[in-house]
């Protein structure tokens, strides 16, 4: 399994700022991932980011609001721009396995937008 | 995307097994079936995962009916650390669509 880490663990915002969350694993690997925990909720896939090519966005999900970079097999970030307080949530993210598709996840950002 | 269908709660004596089941009736062929937990306020754990045989790890085992509409998580010694939310996932693509899983509550 991968060891991944996730910055910030949690932040506190104001509505109509930004703020950009990293992901940065201990090996390389081709797909990861970008998932929302809204308060009580069960997980929602946001998108795929593979190196190398864009991200695929999940319907309800659109690149303005939740911009992605993945500049290497190691790293990544999840923007989420313009928040308002309907984005408080738990902003996770998780990698692809070596030998199947299984996936292991980091400790997630706690985002509470005021 | 196959849809599931996960008991809301369930209760275990510490000690004894634990049974989850998970109805995937619309399961593709092709499709795996994966077991996660999320301990609360941590992200989701891999448990197992299976496509036609029954399967065991050091962690549990999952048993897969012969038509593979539904499926059964055991943990066989059920402990406190083991109260958690459990879901069941089938994918073939690597992209996971959580459903709302089953809260585990392991008592004394």
């Amino acid at each position: 399994s991968a060891v991944i880490s996730q910055k910030p663990s949690r932040d506190i915002c104001q509505r109509g700022t930004s703020l950009t969350i990293q992901c940065q694993v201990d090996s390389q690997v081709t797909m990861m991932f970008w998932y929302r925990q809204q308060p009580g909720q069960s997980l929602t896939l946001i998108a795929t980011a593979n190196q190398g090519s864009e991200a695929t966005y999940e319907s309800g999900f659109v690149i303005d609001k939740f911009p992605i970079s993945r500049p290497n097999l190691t790293f990544s970030t999840l923007t989420v721009s313009n928040m308002s307080p309907e984005d408080s949530s738990i902003y996770l993210c998780s990698v692809g396995g070596r030998l199947s598709y299984e996936q292991y996840f980091g400790p997630g950002t706690r985002l509470t937008v005021t | 995307d196959a849809k599931t269908t996960q008991p809301p709660s369930m209760d275990c004596a510490e000690g004894r097994a634990a049974n989850l089941p998970c109805n995937h009736s619309t399961i593709s062929g092709n499709e795996y079936v994966y077991w996660y937990r999320q301990i609360h306020s941590q992200g989701p754990q891999y448990i197992i995962h299976g496509l036609k045989n029954n399967e065991t790890n050091e962690m549990a085992s999952l048993i897969i009916t012969e038509d593979r509409k539904s499926s059964t998580l055991i943990l066989p010694h059920a402990t406190l650390r083991d109260t958690a939310v459990y879901y069941c996932v089938p994918s073939n693509t690597g992209k996971l669509i959580f459903g709302q899983g089953t809260t585990l509550q392991v008592k004394p």
